[in-house]
């Protein structure tokens, strides 16, 4: 079945550092891939997606790009702030009419300033 | 919108009681799903609707959780008799998958079963 693969946290980072989270995946076909981030006390809220190879997904200085090649979907960005606190989750949904979709365990940053 | 809209917030229990989940999916969404997120298993989907059809239940851990959607506004998740490893986050999403596959996450309700 699908599964979603991504790094162990907690990730802990100086305000303004480069940010990358891992993420590879197994599916079949060409799945949408997506990055999800959840703050404390909060629902998950959609951060970035791609639907298909080589797309890049980008949001409030966030860009992961849809590689089929090495099955990955890294989450970067550039210079991370305070506010970029929270969990993050790596996740898709297979093609095809099912609708699932499938989550990764999520990754907790925490940046410092 | 209100977004989508999970009650009660928290819910603390005793072991053997029923408790009950409720959900209201945004308006003119047609899919809803129920999640159940904790530490050890991270992020697990119980079950989810189309068009108030249950599709895939196969996440509903055993018979002791039941889920229902008696029309496109509602849905409740209710586990009898409860226990403690029943005790988690469960979210509520919704979603226009057949249009724009995004999730929309409900604030979730903690339960706890002492």
């Amino acid at each position: 079945g699908n599964s979603v693969t991504q790094m162990e946290g907690p990730v802990t980072l100086s305000e303004e550092a480069f940010l990358t989270i891992n993420c590879t995946y197994t599916a079949t076909g060409y799945p949408s891939l997506f990055w999800y981030v959840q703050y404390p006390g909060e629902g998950l809220q959609l951060l970035l997606k791609a639907t298909k190879a080589d797309d890049k997904g980008s949001n409030k200085g966030f860009e992961a790009t849809y590689r089929k090649e090495t099955t990955s979907f890294h989450l970067e960005k550039g210079s991370v702030q305070v506010s970029d606190s929270a969990v993050y989750f790596c996740a898709l949904k297979g093609s095809g009419g099912y609708q699932k979709v499938t989550f990764g365990t999520g990754t907790k940053l925490q940046v410092i300033p | 919108d209100a977004g989508v809209i999970q009650s009660p917030r928290h819910e603390v229990t005793e072991m053997g009681q029923e408790v009950t989940l409720r959900c209201k999916p945004i308006s003119g969404h047609d899919y809803l799903f129920w999640y159940r997120q904790t530490m050890m298993r991270g992020l697990e989907l119980l079950i989810y609707f189309n068009n108030n059809v249950p599709i895939d239940d196969s996440g509903m851990p055993e018979d002791r959780f039941s889920a229902k959607m008696p029309n496109a506004s509602f849905s409740t998740l209710k586990i009898q008799p409860s226990e403690p490893r029943d005790s988690a986050v469960y979210f509520c999403a919704s979603s226009e998958m057949d249009r724009d596959e995004k999730l929309f996450f409900g604030s979730g309700t903690q339960l706890s079963v002492l």
